[in-house]
């Protein structure tokens, strides 16, 4: 009940594509979900985050479409450009939780 | 404003030995949670600190110990070092927990264990 399940694995998109990588989970008292982006050798970085009471957020060409009563969620990125080629994880977390279940990660490559 | 450091960024031991990583959060931060990553497990939660209190732990045998010092930095320590225990260890800072703000990763420490 504690997991994230994150979909597809590896995803590779022409330049200008729209990658979509989508999560799932199961337990209900999450309502904290961020998307983390990391390059090789570096740390995870904050890319956005949702709480359950929006349906969509858009931060620059990044996007989280949330689905709370299919427990979904999905990060899409419009205008894809090879900068964004790295490894997608998301992740979710309780109100009162002081941990971040994490997905498998995505690895996203652009191609240009 | 100065990022999360870790300590070393690489290390090499063999199996038995034990190691300890050293993680400096970001100025002003209360709340160190160290992460281990793999190539198959990914990212899993280890423990989080908030004022040198344990708050959590992630479902690690004993071996993986950790704490904090009065001026938030923190170490963690593994012993009995195991061929599996190879991974990036990540320390994560931020000002009270992950749930009301954001994570700041550092660049990992890197373990090999031979």
């Amino acid at each position: 009940q504690q997991q994230v399940k994150q979909s597809p694995q590896s995803l590779i998109v022409q330049k200008g594509g729209i990658p979509i990588i989508n999560c799932a989970y199961e337990n209900t008292a999450f309502d904290y979900f961020p998307w983390y982006q990391q390059f090789p050798g570096k740390g995870p970085a904050l890319l956005i985050a949702i709480r359950p009471d929006v349906s969509e957020k858009k931060e620059g060409r990044f996007t989280i479409s949330f689905n709370k009563s299919a427990k979904q969620f999905s990060l899409h990125i419009m205008d894809s450009q090879p900068g964004d080629s790295a490894t997608y994880f998301c992740a979710a977390s309780t109100q009162a939780g002081t941990a971040l279940i994490f997905g498998k990660g995505t690895t996203l490559s652009v191609s240009s | 404003k100065a990022g999360v450091t870790q300590t070393p960024r690489y290390l090499i031991k063999t199996r038995g030995q034990q190691v300890t990583l050293s993680c400096s959060p970001i100025s002003g931060h209360r709340s160190v949670s160290w992460y281990q990553q793999t190539p198959g497990q990914g990212l899993q939660f280890l423990f989080e600190y908030f004022s040198e209190t344990q708050r959590n732990k992630g479902n690690f045998p004993g071996r993986f110990s950790g704490r904090q010092f009065s001026n938030s930095r923190s170490e963690m320590n593994v012993s009995t070092l195991e061929l599996g225990d190879s991974a990036l260890y990540l320390c994560a800072s931020s000002f009270t927990g992950v749930n009301t703000g954001e994570l700041f990763f550092g660049e990992g420490s890197r373990l090999t264990v031979l």
